[in-house]
């Protein structure tokens, strides 16, 4: 069965720290990786990591995907209270046409 | 360019009613998906439309269905409701061409009470 596992479940830092999600995976097929952040209702998407582009930075964020360790790691520098959120990472299966999340990280970012 | 729109954003229903959730993806994908969001289970894949016929399907019971409209827009439908079908329902478009990868966006979801 495919599975997703994130980790930690749960943080709580404070203003200005730096902090690492992280991501494993066992799927059969594996196609891409993606990182969400979801804060009140819709998923909104960070970043999509796949064979051919194993790192991606966007301002403060940035992610690595470890084809070897079947492993993905989300970045956070200088954190602030808006990056307060729960992010997700999600595996796209080849030719299944669908995404198989993780339980989500837990972000708390206190002033 | 409009995001993923749904319809309704809330409903409360009574066990044993039926109910049908509405998607309009952005314009110009085809692939619409539908996920449904519990505390205890995450994200979890119901299924995937494209051109109007379903590509996959998740591990749920058959009382969910769905189905898609030639200008892409997707409905998810329920029916005989039961208590544990309480959750946010999420759906996402994404372009699905063959040649390249495609980037899955949400919709602001469903948010479904059954009492």
């Amino acid at each position: 069965e495919d599975k997703v596992v994130q980790s930690p479940l749960s943080l709580v830092v404070h203003e200005g720290d730096t902090v690492t999600l992280n991501c494993s995976y066992e799927v059969t097929n594996f196609r891409s990786l993606l990182w969400y952040k979801q804060e009140k209702k819709a998923p909104t998407f960070l970043f999509m990591l796949t064979s051919s582009g194993i790192e991606k930075k966007s301002g403060r964020l940035s992610s690595i995907l470890d084809k070897k360790e079947l492993s993905s790691i989300l970045n956070i520098t200088a954190t602030q209270t808006g990056d307060s959120a729960i992010y997700l990472c999600a595996v796209e299966i080849q030719g299944a046409q669908k995404l198989v999340f993780g339980q989500g990280t837990r972000l708390t970012i206190n002033p | 360019k409009a995001g993923v729109t749904q319809t309704p954003r809330y409903l409360i229903k009574t066990r044993g009613q039926q109910v049908t959730l509405s998607c309009s993806p952005i314009s110009g994908h085809r692939s619409v998906s539908w996920y449904q969001q519990t505390p205890g289970q995450g994200l979890q894949f119901l299924f995937e439309y494209f051109s109007e016929t379903q590509r996959n399907k998740g591990n749920f019971p058959g009382r969910f269905s769905g189905r898609q409209f030639s200008n892409s827009r997707s409905e998810m439908n329920v029916s005989t409701l039961e208590l544990g079908d309480s959750a946010l329902y999420l759906c996402a478009s994404s372009r699905q061409d063959r040649s390249s990868y495609n980037e899955q966006f949400f919709g602001p979801g469903t948010r479904l009470t059954v009492l």
